[in-house]
């Protein structure tokens, strides 16, 4: 168990449709990395947070944001849901800003099946 | 841009048997190296890393040495088990980018009893 939490573990819904993913962090991880994992594209970063605020972007489409509460915990949020979209989306936690050093832990992942 | 080149699998072995998977990459200046493993319906866990030349990682009996010569980063074991089924991701974060890992496309491995 990596400390990281995400829900939730499945999600089914329909295209055009909007979803939100949520993540909480390992207790004391102030950054917060989204990734998506899908059959073709393999494991692409999306997006960080640290201490609330956006740090970097991946390859995030416009579709898709996300944001980080006081509390540390992160939501995805994913709308206009296409086909393509399905995937596996992790959510990593980290100590500090730089993950040169340090390491990221990894949750458990959310399914997303858009239909 | 940073990338990984892991060995296409699916790998197959007899428990007992050496595994070896190849990892190359390309990153800007000194990247960090890192295994993550993925058991089945699981998330990724961190199964070793090394942040500079010549380091080696190990772990639950997996080994990786850094080598800037030939930037690689082989995984090793000298005696899989069935429990190691799995699928193995090597990855990197490098100076350039030191937010984000970049991973190879992964290589899934069974271990036959």
């Amino acid at each position: 168990d990596s400390g990281v939490t995400q829900t939730p573990k499945h999600l089914i819904t329909a295209t055009g449709q909007r979803v939100t993913l949520r993540c909480s962090p390992r207790s004391g991880d102030l950054s917060v990395y989204w990734y998506q994992q899908s059959l073709d594209q393999g494991l692409q970063f999306l997006i960080q947070y640290y201490n609330g605020e956006e740090r970097a972007k991946g390859n995030i489409l416009e579709r898709f944001s996300a944001q980080q509460f006081p509390d540390l915990h992160s939501e995805l949020n994913l709308s206009s849901l296409e086909l393509g979209d399905s995937a596996l989306y992790f959510c990593a936690s980290s100590t500090t800003l730089s993950a040169l050093t340090d390491t990221q832990y990894f949750g458990p992942g959310t399914r997303l099946t858009v239909l | 841009g940073d990338s990984v080149t892991q060995m296409e699998g699916p790998v197959t072995l007899s428990e007992e048997a050496f595994l070896t998977i190849n990892c190359t990459y390309t990153a800007t200046g000194y990247p960090s190296l890192f295994w993550y493993v993925q058991y089945p319906g699981e998330g990724l866990q961190l199964l070793l890393k090394a942040t500079k030349a010549d380091d080696k990682g190990s772990n639950k009996g997996f080994e990786a040495t850094y080598r800037k010569e030939t930037t690689s980063f082989h995984l090793e074991k000298g005696s899989v088990q069935v429990s190691d089924s799995a699928v193995y991701f090597c990855a990197l974060i490098s100076g350039g980018s030191n937010y984000k890992l970049t991973f190879g496309k992964g290589t899934l491995l069974t271990v036959n009893p």
